[in-house]
């Protein structure tokens, strides 16, 4: 099946860094993909949809110039977290593709110290 | 707007017995998608099930199935025969439209299933 392959897995930086998340779409191409949040016990919150070739669109309280999202080709889509602060410790994770199944990657673990 | 609703925060079950978890949701669209994800400890986001409005059987797959009650808006998911690797958290999920890969979706809060020895 298809496969949504997301890097890296876990990373740490300090605060006031960026970060840089990539999700790749490994055999199909995906126009659009999404980026999701999941604070600890909580549900993942949709964050944008990225739109390959155009801006990204952002949900209602999520801070685009924060959250950049760059959707340059057919199976790339990243996400950099800009001047991270702690409070944007979370797990991300995108999705992409998919009818009756999405594709989601394995997720990144962003801890800022 | 859509939502989706997850009333029970964690279960414990019996290895062995079957559990039902429940979601109900609300949408105005006519067409829409339900999902059912595994998601333990690692983070990953394993899909179990999915559902189509338009489907008027339920969907099974293997030891899960998917009670799909229309019109109370109710997808529950039932796994027969629980093992202890089924200990995660589940979520309930939908999708406007039924079969595109560019719409949202957007998740229930969560289930934690824990299951006992």
């Amino acid at each position: 099946g298809a496969v949504v392959s997301q890097h890296p897995s876990r990373v740490i930086c300090k605060s006031g860094t960026s970060v840089k998340i990539e999700c790749r779409s490994l055999d199909f191409q995906a126009t659009t993909m999404f980026w999701y949040r999941q604070f600890p016990k909580q549900s993942l919150m949709l964050m944008a949809t990225s739109n390959e070739g155009s801006k990204a669109t952002y949900e209602q309280g999520v801070e685009k110039d924060k959250f950049l999202i760059n959707h340059a080709s057919l199976t790339l889509s990243t996400l950099t977290v800009t001047s991270a602060h702690p409070e944007d410790s979370s797990f991300y994770i995108c999705r992409a593709g998919g009818n009756t199944e999405a594709f989601f990657g394995q997720g990144t673990r962003l801890t800022v110290v | 707007a859509q939502k989706i609703t997850q009333t029970q925060p964690g279960m414990f079950v019996q290895e062995k017995e079957a559990v039902t978890l429940d979601c109900t949701y609300d949408t105005s669209d006519q067409s829409y998608g339900l999902f059912w994800y595994k998601q333990p400890s690692s983070g990953e986001m394993i899909f179990l099930i999915y559902q189509g409005s338009y489907d008027e059987q339920n969907a099974t797959e293997g030891r899960y199935s998917l009670n799909f009650q229309k019109a109370r808006k109710s997808a529950n998911l039932v796994i027969s025969a629980s093992q202890l690797g089924d200990s995660a958290m589940y979520f309930c999920a939908m999708r406007e439209g039924l079969s595109s890969s560019a719409s949202k979706i957007i998740f229930g809060s969560g289930t934690r299933l824990s299951i006992r020895p």
